[in-house]
């Protein structure tokens, strides 16, 4: 069964340096997504990501964050400069098309740790 | 504001029981409902999705209702698995591609 895949599966890092998150989407899908869960939080919606442009952004997703698809495979997110409170599970998402009926798929995610 | 409550926030049930997980949501316009599971650490896996016209979706012991009214939705588990220990969390999808996630319900189920 086609799934989404997520690297790394754990992502430590010191403050103030920047991170890229990796995420293979299922192969024909076309709309891609990452959301954050805090630890103990609900998950939050990041940003949405189609045609190789960002559809539509959350509050969250500021100048530190971007995302791209650079080899038409892999959809990245990537966090500059980063602050303890990014500490949190990174979920990227993916799905045919956002009609109503459509399943998201998830990856597993990426824990990132900031010390 | 666009918003997705759930009830309880955590329930404990023995093992072959039923339950009722709600959701009541505020997002609007209104596009669909998604309800997951997720286990510890891992991504969300979707048990069902319903839209405005639809009352009632059942996957396996799952089965998921829709008030679009009231704006409710409810999931029931049917004969509980210890498996079945998980949260699971309602998603409103309000139009374009914003979702809204609720906070989840922490289900343990014991034998």
């Amino acid at each position: 069964e086609p799934e989404v895949t997520q690297t790394p599966s754990h992502q430590v890092t010191q403050m103030g340096q920047e991170v890229i998150l990796r995420c293979v989407p299922i192969s024909n899908h076309l709309y891609f997504y990452w959301y954050r869960q805090i630890l103990g939080q609900k998950v939050e919606f990041l940003v949405s990501f189609y045609n190789n442009e960002i559809s539509e952004k959350s509050e969250i997703f500021d100048d530190q964050f971007s995302v791209e698809r650079p080899d038409g495979s892999n959809f990245t997110l990537k966090i500059r400069s980063t602050k303890l409170e990014d500490s949190a599970m990174y979920f990227c998402a993916s799905m045919i098309t956002p009609d109503l009926n459509t399943e998201a798929f998830f990856g597993q995610g990426t824990r990132l740790t900031v010390v | 504001k666009n918003q997705v409550e759930q009830s309880p926030q955590s329930l404990i049930i023995l093992e072959g029981k039923n339950c009722t997980l709600q959701c009541n949501y505020t997002v609007s316009p209104f596009s669909n409902l998604r309800w997951y599971k997720q286990d510890t650490g891992r991504g969300p896996v979707s048990l069902t999705i319903m839209t405005f016209s639809e009352n009632t979706k059942s996957n396996g012991r799952y089965t998921a209702t829709l008030d679009a009214d009231t704006k409710q939705s409810s999931l029931h588990i049917t004969a509980s698995q210890l498996s079945d220990s998980a949260s699971y969390i309602c998603v409103v999808s309000g139009g374009g591609f914003k979702t809204i996630f609720g906070a989840g319900t922490r289900l343990f189920v014991k034998a």
